[in-house]
């Protein structure tokens, strides 16, 4: 089967850094994605990689190794405001977004 | 660029009465658009996935003569909720692919939501 792992919930300190993991089973793969979702809205996307290696976007980056079938959503100079779950979404073979249940980061001042 | 809007935003309607979801990209075309749906603190799930000009192609136990949908153009799908009941209620959620951008096109972007109530 196809199985997307991440873990439910975080938490970090304003100003620290976290690293949120995501390993991945599917039947193909054509591209991982970060997405953000706040409570009560809509996710919105972070980043996506299909090569291994790192993306670096402002403060976030995501890593990818596709031979160990990780992902990785590193958060920097963590803000109160990045309080949000983070999704890690995987396309198969098919081009269908398998997605993980989401990482709940919480930020304490 | 890739912006996806939808409406209504919130909707409450009674038991039985049937509701209508618009997504519409802005500003590019979607050939692909899906819908999702979220109940509280829980994952997204995907509904359908509907393609413009033709049948909309539905997940394992999702009604599809229950969730009627409409990609009639490049730039508008519709979900509509037929007969709804109180179980309906959730957060629906629709999101469109862009052809036309850099990440050949797979990446998905999202609606902001519409928050159904059926009492």
């Amino acid at each position: 089967g196809q199985n997307i792992d991440q873990p439910t919930e975080m938490t970090a300190t304003e100003g620290a850094i976290v690293q949120i993991n995501c390993t991945y089973q599917t039947s193909g793969f054509n591209g991982l994605f970060w997405y953000q979702q706040h409570a009560g809205e809509a996710p919105t996307f972070l980043s996506y990689n299909v090569l291994d290696g790192l993306e670096e976007k402002g403060r976030f980056s995501s890593f990818l190794s596709r031979s160990k079938g990780y992902s990785y959503l590193l958060l920097k100079e963590l803000q109160m405001k990045d309080s949000a779950s983070y999704l890690c979404a995987v396309s198969d073979s098919n081009y269908q977004l398998i997605w993980g249940a989401g990482t709940k980061l919480i930020i304490k001042p | 660029g890739a912006v996806v809007s939808q409406h209504p935003s919130r909707v409450i309607c009674k038991s039985g009465t049937s509701v209508k979801i618009e997504c519409r990209s802005l500003d590019f075309q979607a050939t692909t658009m899906f819908w999702y749906r979220q109940f509280p603190k829980q994952s997204l799930m995907l509904m359908a996935t509907s393609n413009e000009g033709s049948k909309a192609t539905y997940e394992q136990g999702v009604e599809k003569d229950k969730f009627l949908i409409n990609h009639a153009s490049l730039t508008l799908s519709t979900l509509t909720v037929t007969s709804a009941h109180p179980e309906d209620s959730s957060f629906y959620i629709c999101s469109a692919k862009n052809l036309g951008g850099q990440d050949m096109g797979e990446t998905q972007y999202f609606g902001p939501g519409t928050r159904l109530l059926v009492l």
